[in-house]
C-alpha cells in the first residue's frame, strides 16, 4: 500500500538558517504529493502540493520538487523565521478516484531568536 | 467564507462510553473526510462521506461509524470507548470530484477527544 516516511525531529534551527525535511514515498501509479503544517492548537494547513514528476510546489518561502526517479518531496526554506515553528507533515494521495491522504509521522520544528 | 468547523473542541469521555463528534464543511464542499491523529503521529483515515454513504473506510473497528446530512455536515461516533482512542479528531472537506483536479482537502482544527 501507499505510505509516507518523513525525517524524524525535532528539528531545532536558529533563524534564519536553511531549512530541509526530508520526505520519501511508496505508491503505485501517479500520486499527488503535499506538505501540511500544523501549529500548536490547530489543525492542518496546506503548505504546498505537487501533482507530477518535476512539479515545483512553492509557498511562503517553501519550496519541494517532485522527484518520481527518487521517490522524494524533500521540503526546503532558504531562511526560517520564529513563526514558521510547527509540526510539518508530508503526504500523498492517489488521483484515482478520492483516495485518503497518507501522511507521515510528521516533523516538529523549533527556530529559536 | 467560513471553513472547516468542528464541535466540540475538546471532550472529556470514560472508558465503555460513547461520543459523537460533528462537521461542517468548507462552503461549496460535498465529502467530509474524518482522521484520528494520536498524540506524536501523523492523522491516519477512518472514513469518508459523499451523497449520504460511506464511500471508503480505513482500518478502523465498526465502533467507529458515521452519517452525513443533507446539508453535507457530519458526524462521528465512537462506541465502547477504550483509552487508545483519545486522540485528535480531524475532519476535513472537499469536492469530491473535484479530487480528481487536485483539489485539496481542507480541514478543521480538530475535536480533543480524551478517555479516562
Amino acid at each position: 500500500g501507499n505510505s509516507v516516511t518523513q525525517m524524524e525531529g525535532p528539528v531545532t534551527l536558529s533563524e534564519e538558517a536553511f531549512l530541509t525535511i526530508n520526505c520519501t514515498y511508496t505508491a503505485t501509479g501517479y500520486p499527488s504529493l503535499f506538505w501540511y503544517v500544523q501549529y500548536p492548537g490547530e489543525g492542518l494547513q496546506l503548505l504546498l502540493k505537487a501533482t507530477k514528476a518535476d512539479d515545483k510546489g512553492s509557498n511562503k518561502g517553501f519550496e519541494a520538487t517532485y522527484r518520481k526517479e527518487t521517490t522524494s518531496f524533500h521540503l526546503e526554506k532558504g531562511s526560517v523565521q520564529v513563526s514558521d515553528s510547527a509540526v510539518y507533515f508530508c503526504a500523498l494521495s492517489d488521483l484515482a478516484g478520492n483516495t485518503p491522504l497518507v501522511f507521515g509521522k510528521g516533523t516538529r520544528l523549533s527556530v529559536i531568536a | 467564507d467560513a471553513g472547516v468547523t468542528q464541535s466540540p473542541t475538546h471532550l472529556i469521555k470514560t472508558r465503555g462510553q460513547q461520543v459523537t463528534l460533528r462537521c461542517s464543511p468548507k462552503s461549496g464542499h460535498d465529502t467530509v473526510s474524518w482522521y484520528q491523529q494520536a498524540l506524536g503521529q501523523g492523522p491516519q483515515f477512518i472514513f469518508q462521506y459523499y451523497e449520504e454513504e460511506e464511500r471508503q473506510r480505513g482500518n478502523f473497528p465498526d465502533r467507529f461509524s458515521g452519517h452525513q446530512f443533507p446539508n453535507y455536515s457530519s458526524e462521528l461516533n465512537v462506541n465502547a470507548l477504550l483509552l487508545g482512542d483519545s486522540a485528535l479528531y480531524l475532519c476535513a472537506s472537499s469536492l469530491y470530484y473535484g479530487m480528481s483536479n487536485n483539489q485539496p482537502q481542507h480541514f478543521g482544527d480538530g475535536t480533543r477527544l480524551s478517555i479516562l
